[in-house]
């Protein structure tokens, strides 16, 4: 158990389906990130929230929706995804030091299925 | 935008042997970061660097910031089955306390028993 906490951990979904994931945190972080995972390929940053507001969109589809209502939850509303969007979607969360940063703390990780 | 090399890309070893596995950059950093991923599991932190120069073990993990700021390295000693993961290296950006992160495209450790 690292401190961020993801759920589900498995999920499998229809390409019509409306799905959210969910990253919680308790570290008393003030960033946090999803990033995609996908088999050969490397993590791919995807969003970012520092205290609570998008700093960073990575050109992600509109058919992957974050909402972050506090510090400590942040989502991934998912709709009309496409089967190549099944991969290991990975939350994490981190504390900004200035000139010593303490690296990222990640979830297990949702693992998405799209038919 | 940068990029990490991190190579190799994966490594099959008997167990009891030593592994060394390195990243670099045209960009320099303030802070490595190596992270394991075992299968099905997120990436877990095993050691942090912050300076220039600095040698740092962790048990039988042992990492270097090297001079340049542009590379590290991470060698692991007598492996054991449980060392099997993805290794990946992380490089914090100097921007100003942003805690942004580049990471490597992982090295696959297989370990034979």
């Amino acid at each position: 158990e690292t401190g961020v906490t993801q759920t589900p951990r498995h999920l499998v979904m229809g390409m019509t389906n409306k799905k959210s994931l969910k990253c919680e945190q308790h570290l008393g972080h003030n960033a946090m990130y999803w990033y995609k995972q996908s088999a050969k390929k490397p993590l791919e940053l995807m969003f970012v929230y520092n205290f609570k507001e998008q700093t960073e969109n990575n050109s992600v589809p509109s058919r992957f929706s974050p909402e972050c209502p506090n510090s400590s939850h942040l989502f991934l509303h998912l709709h009309t995804l496409q089967p190549e969007d099944s991969a290991l979607y990975l939350c994490a969360s981190s504390l900004p030091q200035r000139g010593r940063g303490g690296g990222y703390t990640f979830g297990s990780g949702t693992r998405l299925t799209v038919v | 935008g940068q990029q990490l090399n991190q190579s190799p890309q994966s490594m099959f070893i008997q167990e009891g042997e030593d592994v060394s596995m390195n990243c670099t950059s045209s960009s320099i950093f303030n802070t490595w970061l190596w992270y394991k991923q075992d299968p099905g599991e997120g990436p877990v932190l095993l050691i942090a660097l912050y300076k220039a120069g600095e040698l740092t073990s962790n048990g039988r993990l042992t990492a270097q910031f090297g001079i340049t700021r542009k590379d590290s390295f991470l060698n692991i000693s007598a492996s054991i089955p449980s060392d099997v993961g993805i290794y990946f290296c992380a490089g914090q950006l100097p921007q100003g306390g942003s805690e942004k992160l580049v990471f490597g495209k992982g090295m696959k450790l297989t370990v034979n028993p």
